[in-house]
């Protein structure tokens, strides 16, 4: 089956820097996506990683271990606006299909 | 360059009703797919189109159908409404099926069945 794991909540505070680990293991691999959503939005598509390592955008980035079944996003200086819930997806060997995780909740506090 | 767009964005429907719902993908994508989601299930992959034929579908009974025109509109029907439909139901659009490509998502219609 498939599965993909993150941490439910995490909190941290203005200016800090913050990571946030998935864990997945899926049948095939065809990317690893990251996607932001405010409370009653549309997930907002934040990154993508296919081969291993570090991909950098501005204040946030996403490394992925293909080996390890591993990736994490990374926010820093981070602000109020935040505060959201961070989606981790695998593409698996079927591509026209994303596995989602449940979701961690990012509050950001002042 | 427009996004996903999807219609309507609120619907609210009695138990038994059936529903349709739009999604119209970004110029050029031609696969699109659709997701439920709600607080206790997170997102639920239902189905994918691409070249308006269905090419994957999620475990869900069969009230939930969908269809993709010519130009890779694609509509979502529920049939039967319960209770339990009631929820957040996405659509992502994405470039090509072949490498998969970045999918991005629609605003969502956000379902409610009383």
């Amino acid at each position: 089956g498939q599965n993909i794991d993150q941490p439910t909540e995490m909190t941290a505070t203005e200016g800090a820097i913050v990571q946030i680990n998935c864990t997945y293991q899926t049948s095939g691999f065809n990317g690893l996506f990251w996607y932001q959503q405010h409370a009653g939005e549309a997930p907002t598509f934040l990154s993508y990683n296919v081969l291993d390592g570090l991909e950098e955008k501005g204040r946030f980035s996403s490394f992925l271990s293909r080996s390890k079944g591993y990736s994490y996003l990374l926010l820093k200086e981070l602000q109020m606006k935040d505060s959201a819930s961070y989606l981790c997806a695998v593409r698996g060997s079927t591509l026209g299909r994303l596995y989602f995780g449940r979701g961690t909740q990012l509050t950001v506090w002042p | 360059k427009a996004g996903v767009t999807q219609t309507p964005r609120y619907l609210i429907k009695t138990r038994g009703q059936q529903v349709t719902l739009s999604c119209s993908p970004i110029s050029g994508h031609r696969s699109v797919s659709w997701y439920q989601q709600t607080p206790g299930q997170g997102l639920q992959f239902l189905f994918e189109y691409f070249s308006e034929t269905q090419r994957n579908k999620g475990n869900f009974p069969g009230r939930f159908s969908g269809r993709q025109f010519s130009n890779s509109r694609s509509e979502m029907n529920v049939s039967t409404l319960e209770l339990g439909d009631s929820a957040l139901y996405l659509c992502a659009s994405s470039l090509s099926s072949e490498d998969g490509g970045i999918a991005f998502f629609g605003q969502g219609t956000r379902l409610t069945v009383v």
